[in-house]
């Protein structure tokens, strides 16, 4: 149970391209979830955290016109990276949280995608 | 200002013998603390967590103790095996405004040697 898968796996696209990563709960009901970008050898940086049907809220330093988060329903978040450059070229991740199926013990627990690793050229 | 601290970027331990990775952290907020493996390009994947309510959990070869004084949590792997190779991130959960989020550590790279 509680499997989070991510689409695409990898994505290479030219400069000033919008790129689009889908995150899914294949069987839990994601009331909130996260997104991270990670670079070579450092941890997890959350990117923003999305509940369903709410605005998402970003961390500090992350351009929320460039980072364009959708979490229209309770099994699908978007990320759309606009007007893609170069430095923005790294591995993203989703994690999902079910706080009302999962039962109790598990409510906080995050479980991740795979990822999706970007290119931008 | 890091909170939460993986002091050990690595470790190398033999195969059958135990692996205990640290974790320090400094915020008394935090109230759940969370394992998690990562293998390079592949997202996180849970291990095992504890609620600040309790000192000891344990799932099969993974143990995690909390010792909340001294604001500390391990895991302990039991026996270790190859297959233990990767990166262990420990996670600390605390409410921030009306969201709950997870602080990560930079994680312990985990080498299990045959």
């Amino acid at each position: 149970g509680a499997v989070v898968s991510q689409h695409p796996s990898w994505v290479i696209c030219k400069s000033g391209t919008s790129v689009k990563i889908e995150c899914r709960s294949l069987d839990f009901q994601a009331t909130t979830m996260f997104w991270y970008r990670q670079f070579p050898k450092q941890s997890l940086m959350l990117m923003a955290t999305s509940n369903e049907g709410s605005k998402a809220t970003y961390e500090q330093g992350v351009e929320k016109d460039k980072f364009l988060i959708n979490h229209a329903s309770l099994t699908l978040s978007t990320l759309t990276v606009t007007s893609a450059h170069p430095e923005d070229s790294s591995f993203y991740i989703c994690s999902a949280r079910d706080l009302l199926t999962l039962g109790v013990g598990h409510q906080e627990t995050q479980y991740f995608g795979p990822g999706t690793r970007l290119l931008v050229l | 200002d890091q909170q939460v601290k993986q002091n050990s970027p690595s470790l190398s331990v033999q195969e059958g013998r135990i692996s205990i990775l640290n974790c320090d952290y400094t915020n008394s907020m935090f109230d759940y603390f969370l394992w998690y493996k990562k293998y390079p390009a592949e997202g996180p994947t849970f291990l095992i967590s504890i609620s600040s309510i309790k000192d000891k959990n344990e799932d099969g070869r993974f143990t995690v103790f909390l010792n909340k004084s001294a604001k500390h949590l391990s895991l302990h792997i039991v026996p270790s095996q190859p297959g233990d190779s990767a990166v262990y991130f420990c996670a600390a959960s605390a409410y921030a405004g009306n969201n709950r989020k997870l602080i990560w550590g930079l994680g312990t790279s985990l080498a299990v040697n045959p």
